[in-house]
């Protein structure tokens, strides 16, 4: 099983801030076809998750550009370059190169 | 528009029977696969099982396998996640996503499963 362990566990934010979060995995996330499958996904109070970054960097549909995913083989991180209040939530990471397809532990973002 | 609504969540005995709906619109279940994942309230996200209907197997975290079932129904387009044996730990919302480019794109709003006498 790869472990996905995310740091750190909590963050506060000032708005107009920018945040970092980190995810590392326990084995490289390269998959056969030379794809990374990593993804950040986002979960805002009372709402289920909701897809931000797959692929590593690829931002999917209708995700604002202040959200950006970097790293490569088992390193990987989510910046967020602005904060904005409608970013409060919990931030997962997780693999999705082998069965079981396993999460990080979560980062809760919260504004000073 | 894509959408995954899922049904069928409620309070169950510790050893009975429940089954989860996850009704699909906006593209056919046939050749892509769905996930379940679900979360205990207050912690984070489990992978339960994933399915490709109609092409290859489905798959489970070791805690439900042979416990959970998932299947799918292409006239209804909805897959189902047959639920036996269950146990208080089994308690979460269980949500649906459609997998797509090794990820979750689309999510449901979850289902509610509590076990407990």
């Amino acid at each position: 099983e790869i472990v996905m362990t995310q740091s750190p566990p909590s963050s506060r934010v000032t708005l107009g801030q920018p945040a970092s979060i980190s995810c590392r995995s326990s084995q490289s996330l390269v998959f056969i076809d030379g794809t990374t499958r990593l993804s950040w996904l986002q979960q805002r109070p009372g709402q289920p998750p909701r897809l931000l970054i797959y692929h590593v960097s690829k931002r999917f549909s209708g995700v604002p550009d202040r959200f950006s995913g970097s790293g490569s083989g088992t390193d990987f991180t989510l910046d967020i370059s602005r904060v904005e209040a409608e970013d409060v939530g919990i931030y997962y990471c997780m693999q999705a190169k082998q069965f079981p397809l396993t999460f990080g532990g979560g980062t809760k973002v919260e504004i000073k | 528009e894509v959408q995954l609504v899922e049904s069928g969540g409620g309070l169950v005995q510790p050893g009975g029977s429940l089954r989860l709906s996850c009704a699909v619109s906006g593209f056919s279940i046939s050749g892509n696969w769905i996930t379940w994942v679900r979360q205990v309230p207050g912690k984070g996200l489990e992978w339960v099982a994933s399915l490709q209907h109609d092409v290859s197997g489905d798959h489970y975290v070791d805690s439900v396998k042979g416990r959970f079932t998932m299947s799918g129904d292409s006239a209804q387009n909805s897959v189902f996640l047959e639920m036996n044996s269950l146990r208080a730990e089994d308690t979460a919302v269980y949500y649906c996503a459609r997998s797509n480019n090794a990820t979750f794109d689309f999510w449901g709003q979850g289902a509610i499963v509590t076990v407990s006498s």
